[in-house]
C-alpha cells in the first residue's frame, strides 16, 4: 500500500459543486502540503499543516479550505467548484527539514485529477 | 521571498546525448535546500536529489549528476547517456531553511527519441 493515499484519484464534477479531496498517509509525518499541478506551470502550494492544530495558506488558497483530521488526515475542498480549479491535486508530507536523518523531503500521493466542467 | 527558474520548457534529445537541464533560485537565506524530483509520463514524483546550502560538493548517482554553485545560484541537473526511459518532466525546488514548505519551478519536460 501507498505510503500517502489519495482519494479520488479521478472526479468530474460541475461547476458550483462541493468537492471534498482526501489524504491519509502513514509515514508519521507532521507535516502534510496540498500542491497544485498545471500544464506549463508546475506545482503550486495551496495549503500546509505542520501539524494537527497548524493551519497555513499557501500562494493560492482562494476557492479552497483544508481540515486536518488527524496526524494522517488531511482534506482539501473546493466548496464551490469552478473550472479553471480544473487541476491535477497532490498531497504530500514531509519531516523536518533539519537534523540528522531529516531531509525535508516530500513524499508525495499519486494525485488527484479533478475535472469541473 | 524565494523563486526557482527552470528556463527551459522542454527539451528533446537523441538517446544516449548528455543533457543539462538548468536550475536559477533566488533566496535571502543562507540556509536553505535544494531538490530535485522527477515526474514520469505515469504522473507520480519522484525524489532524486537533496543537497543544502552549505555542501557545494557535485553528487553523481549513476548517470544523473548535479552541479551545484552558489556563486551563479545554480543547481543544474545532467543526464550523461540519456535513454528513454529518462523521458519525464522534472522539477527543481527550493526550502529556506529547511523548515519552509517547498517552492517548484515551473519544470522541463525532457523527450529521448531513440
Amino acid at each position: 500500500d501507498a505510503d500517502v493515499t489519495q482519494t479520488p484519484r479521478n472526479r468530474i464534477t460541475k461547476t458550483g459543486k462541493r468537492i471534498m479531496l482526501e489524504c491519509s498517509q502513514t509515514k508519521g509525518h507532521d507535516r502534510m502540503y496540498w500542491y497544485r499541478q498545471d500544464p506549463g506551470l508546475g506545482l503550486r502550494l495551496i495549503y500546509y499543516s505542520f501539524d494537527v492544530k497548524d493551519i497555513n495558506k499557501g500562494e493560492i488558497s482562494d476557492g479552497y479550505s483544508v481540515s486536518r483530521q488527524a496526524q494522517a488526515k488531511f482534506s482539501l475542498s473546493l466548496e464551490s467548484a469552478i473550472p479553471n480549479q480544473t487541476a491535477l491535486y497532490f498531497c504530500a508530507t514531509s519531516d523536518l527539514g533539519t537534523g540528522v536523518a531529516r531531509t525535508g523531503e516530500l513524499f508525495f500521493g499519486e494525485g488527484s485529477r479533478l475535472t469541473v466542467l | 521571498a524565494q523563486k526557482v527558474t527552470q528556463a527551459q520548457t522542454e527539451i528533446s534529445v537523441v538517446e544516449k546525448e548528455d543533457v543539462t537541464l538548468d536550475c536559477v533560485y533566488e533566496t535571502r537565506d543562507t540556509t536553505y535546500y535544494l531538490f530535485w524530483y522527477k515526474q514520469p509520463p505515469s504522473g507520480e514524483l519522484v525524489f532524486l536529489i537533496r543537497r543544502n546550502s552549505f555542501d557545494e560538493q557535485n553528487e553523481i548517482s549513476g548517470r544523473y549528476s548535479w552541479n551545484f554553485q552558489k556563486s551563479t545560484s545554480s543547481f543544474n541537473f545532467t543526464i550523461t547517456a540519456s535513454q528513454v526511459v529518462d523521458s519525464a518532466v522534472y522539477f527543481c525546488a527550493l526550502s529556506e531553511s529547511g523548515n519552509t514548505p517547498l517552492v517548484f519551478g515551473k519544470g522541463t519536460r525532457l523527450s529521448v527519441i531513440a
